[in-house]
């Protein structure tokens, strides 16, 4: 079975600093997928970044980054120039076509930017 | 913007009572997922369908939840007798494959 795990619980950083967010998963298959989404305080889910497990270059899309270390199966975001706006939960998940077509998700970090 | 509409946004009930639960999935998209979110389990997949038809339940406790998609517009989600347990926020999302998966906002539910 796949799992995900988030070991920080919670994180803050200053407005304008960078933070990284950890995320490890276990799996034994080969082709999968990797996502961090974001949960603001208005619930809604919203993907920041995708990554395929395939592609040896690292996913960025503007201030998120990634950190892509598969054979260490760790897959860490990056959050430059942090805003205000970044405050949520983050959740790390993973897919794969070899099981269920479902998303396994990390418990999630909350993340504060403080001004 | 095309987007997953779930309603109702929120639903406060009494133990015992029904609740019907409901989303339009983005025009297009055939596989459609229910999953729940709590503070101690996290987000679990409840259920899912691909061209309106049940692939995996196996996450719905069967003696009280039912999934549905009645048309390719509308999958309905719902809880008989509902439990105090059963208070989370449940979300809906669509995806043509899934690692393009959109989420609605999500039914908080709370069940007293």
């Amino acid at each position: 079975a796949q799992t995900v795990t988030q070991s920080q619980p919670e994180m803050s950083v200053q407005e304008a600093e960078t933070v990284t967010l950890s995320c490890t998963y276990d799996t034994s298959e080969n082709n999968y997928y990797l996502f961090w989404y974001k949960q603001p305080p208005s619930r809604q889910m919203i993907l920041v970044i995708r990554q395929e497990a395939y592609k040896q270059q690292n996913a960025t899309e503007n201030r998120f980054s990634v950190n892509f270390q598969k054979a260490a199966k760790s897959f860490s975001l990056k959050i430059s120039d942090s805003q205000l706006g970044d405050t949520a939960m983050y959740f790390c998940a993973f897919y794969t076509q070899g099981g269920s077509e479902k998303l396994v998700f990390g418990k999630g970090t909350k993340l504060t930017v403080n001004p | 913007d095309a987007r997953v509409t779930q309603t109702p946004r929120h639903k406060v009930t009494e133990m015992g009572q029904e609740v019907t639960m409901r989303c339009q999935p983005i025009l297009g998209h055939n596989t459609v997922f229910w999953y729940r979110q709590t503070m101690m389990q996290g987000l679990e997949l409840l259920a899912y369908f691909r061209n309106r038809a049940p692939l995996d339940d196996s996450g719905m406790p069967k003696d009280r939840f039912s999934a549905e998609m009645p048309d390719a517009t509308l999958a309905t989600l719902k809880i008989q007798p509902s439990e105090p347990r059963d208070s989370a926020v449940y979300f809906c999302a669509s995806a043509t494959i899934t690692w393009r998966t959109f989420f609605g906002q999500g039914t908080r539910l709370t069940v007293v």
